[in-house]
């Protein structure tokens, strides 16, 4: 079964540091696109970006460029989303995906449960 | 960057009807590279539609996507009570993907 288990919930000060991961099992990790997604509280979903964890070539949506850094392992077939300072906008859910991408974009087919991250002082 | 708008907002049926959604582009999408995801409260999305036609893997054939161009449009030919949930279009033909605000599908 085609799985991506996210990392579990997280409560962080405003300046903190963070990095959340998503682990993929049964297929080949670095031969498909991890995206990432957030959903703040009550909202739609926000395309943040993508990882192709066979060369870590890393495309970012101009919403998020230099706000967060994506990157992946591809030996322990782990992606990870990482922020060097949170603020408190940045309380959301955040979604790993199994992504197609088609050079513009990307669907996403396979999704991991999602991380909670609470940033408040 | 493309803006997707989904209509209605809210959509009040009964199991067994029909449901119909539309996302329509600010501008046209290459290649009708369109998907369509349904999410339940407090779920991940799951994908439905890609391609603005393909189903995805395990998904009913009660689900059915169309459209192309600017205007596309998801129907569930037969509600059943685990349908109603929000239903999220996204568009993939250019960069950045963006997905629509969101159609909540409720029981009436």
């Amino acid at each position: 079964e085609v799985q991506l288990v996210q990392s579990g919930a997280e409560v962080k000060k405003p300046g903190e540091s963070l990095k959340i991961s998503c682990k993929g099992s049964g297929y080949t990790f670095s031969t498909y696109w991890i995206g990432w997604v957030r959903q703040m509280p009550g909202k739609g979903l926000e395309w943040m970006g993508i990882i192709y964890p066979g060369d870590s070539d890393t495309r970012y949506s101009p919403s998020f460029q230099g706000q967060v850094t994506i990157s992946a392992d591809k030996s322990i077939s782990t992606a990870y989303l990482q922020w060097s300072s949170l603020q408190a906008s940045d309380t959301a859910m955040y979604y790993c995906a199994r992504s197609y991408y088609y050079g513009s974009g990307s669907y996403m087919d396979v999704w991991g449960k999602g991380t909670t991250v609470t940033v408040s002082s | 960057e493309i803006v997707l708008t989904q209509s209605p907002g809210t959509l009040s049926l009964s199991p067994g009807e029909r449901a119909t959604l539309s996302c329509r582009a600010s501008q046209s999408v290459s290649s009708n590279y369109l998907a369509w995801y349904q999410q339940k409260p407090g779920q991940a999305p799951r994908l439905l539609i890609y391609g603005a036609s393909s189903r995805a893997t395990g998904i009913p054939d009660r689900f059915s996507g169309s459209g192309s161009g600017t205007d596309f449009t998801l129907t569930i030919s037969r509600l059943e009570p685990e349908d109603f949930a929000v239903y999220y279009c996204q568009q993939y033909g250019s960069s950045p993907l963006t997905f629509g605000q969101g159609t909540k599908v409720e029981i009436k």
